[in-house]
C-alpha cells in the first residue's frame, strides 16, 4: 500500500518570503499523480498543485511550485512571496494512475506566516 | 462554478443514533468519495463509489456505514449506530473521470455526543 509522509508538522514565515514544504511517499508503481492540498480554517479542500509522475517537468502554479524527485519518491511544495492568505494546513497526497481513485494524504503541515 | 455541496454543515447526534450526510456531486462528475478527518488528523479515505456501486472501501468503512445514490444527485453516507469514535469532519469530493481533479465538499462536522 502507498504511504505519504510529511514530517514537517508546523513551519512558519515571514510574509513575502520563500517556504518549502516536504513530502515523501512510497510506492511500487511507476505512474501516479500527486497533489498539494491546502485546507484553510474553514476546513474545505482546494487543491494547489498536481503533478503525474511520468512527467519530468516540475509542475507551477503562479506562486507555487514543485519539486518533484521520483527518484527520491519526494515531492516538495515552495511557496514564493508568502501572502496572509497562505496560512492555512497544507496536505501532500498520492492517487494511483490506474484503479483506485482514492487519494491517500499525508498528516499534514500547519503553514503560518508571519506579518 | 460548479461545487460539491454538502449538508448539513454541522450535525450533533446522541451515541447510538443513525445519521446520514448528505453531498451533492458536481453534475456530470461519475465517481464519488467519502473522506473522513477525525480532528487534528490526517484526512482518510473511507469509500469510493462508481456505477452505482461501492469500487473501493477502507476497513474504516465496516458495516456500520453504508452509501447510496438514491436519486442521480444526492450521494449519501449513513452511519447506523454513531459512537463516540466516529466524531469528525466528513468530506464528500467527485470527479469527472478517471485521473482527472477530485473537487472536495466544504465538509460536514459530525459530533457524537
Amino acid at each position: 500500500a502507498q504511504t505519504v509522509t510529511q514530517s514537517q508538522p508546523e513551519m512558519s514565515v515571514q510574509e513575502a518570503e520563500t517556504v518549502t514544504l516536504s513530502c515523501t511517499y512510497d510506492t511500487s508503481e511507476s505512474d501516479y499523480y500527486l497533489f498539494w492540498y491546502k485546507q484553510p480554517p474553514s476546513r474545505q479542500m482546494i487543491l494547489v498543485i498536481r503533478q503525474e509522475a511520468y512527467k519530468q517537468q516540475n509542475a507551477t502554479e503562479n506562486r507555487f511550485s514543485v519539486n518533484f524527485q521520483k527518484a527520491a519518491k519526494s515531492f516538495s511544495l515552495k511557496i514564493s512571496d508568502s501572502q496572509l492568505g497562505d496560512a492555512a494546513m497544507y496536505f501532500c497526497a498520492y492517487r494511483s494512475f490506474q484503479g483506485a481513485q482514492k487519494l491517500v494524504f499525508g498528516q499534514g503541515t500547519r503553514l503560518t506566516i508571519n506579518p | 462554478e460548479p461545487e460539491v455541496t454538502q449538508t448539513p454543515s454541522h450535525q450533533v447526534t446522541q451515541m447510538g443514533q443513525e445519521v446520514i450526510l448528505r453531498c451533492v456531486p458536481i453534475s456530470n462528475h461519475l465517481y464519488f468519495y467519502w473522506y473522513r478527518q477525525i480532528l487534528g488528523q490526517k484526512v482518510e479515505f473511507l469509500v469510493s463509489f462508481y456505477n452505482n456501486e461501492i469500487s473501493e472501501k477502507s476497513e474504516i468503512f465496516d458495516d456500520q456505514f453504508s452509501v447510496e445514490r438514491p436519486d442521480g444527485s444526492n450521494f449519501t453516507l449513513k452511519i447506523r449506530s454513531t459512537k463516540l469514535e466516529d466524531s469528525a469532519m466528513y468530506f464528500c469530493a467527485s470527479n469527472a473521470e478517471v485521473n482527472t481533479e477530485a473537487f472536495f465538499g466544504q465538509g460536514t462536522r459530525l459530533t457524537v455526543v
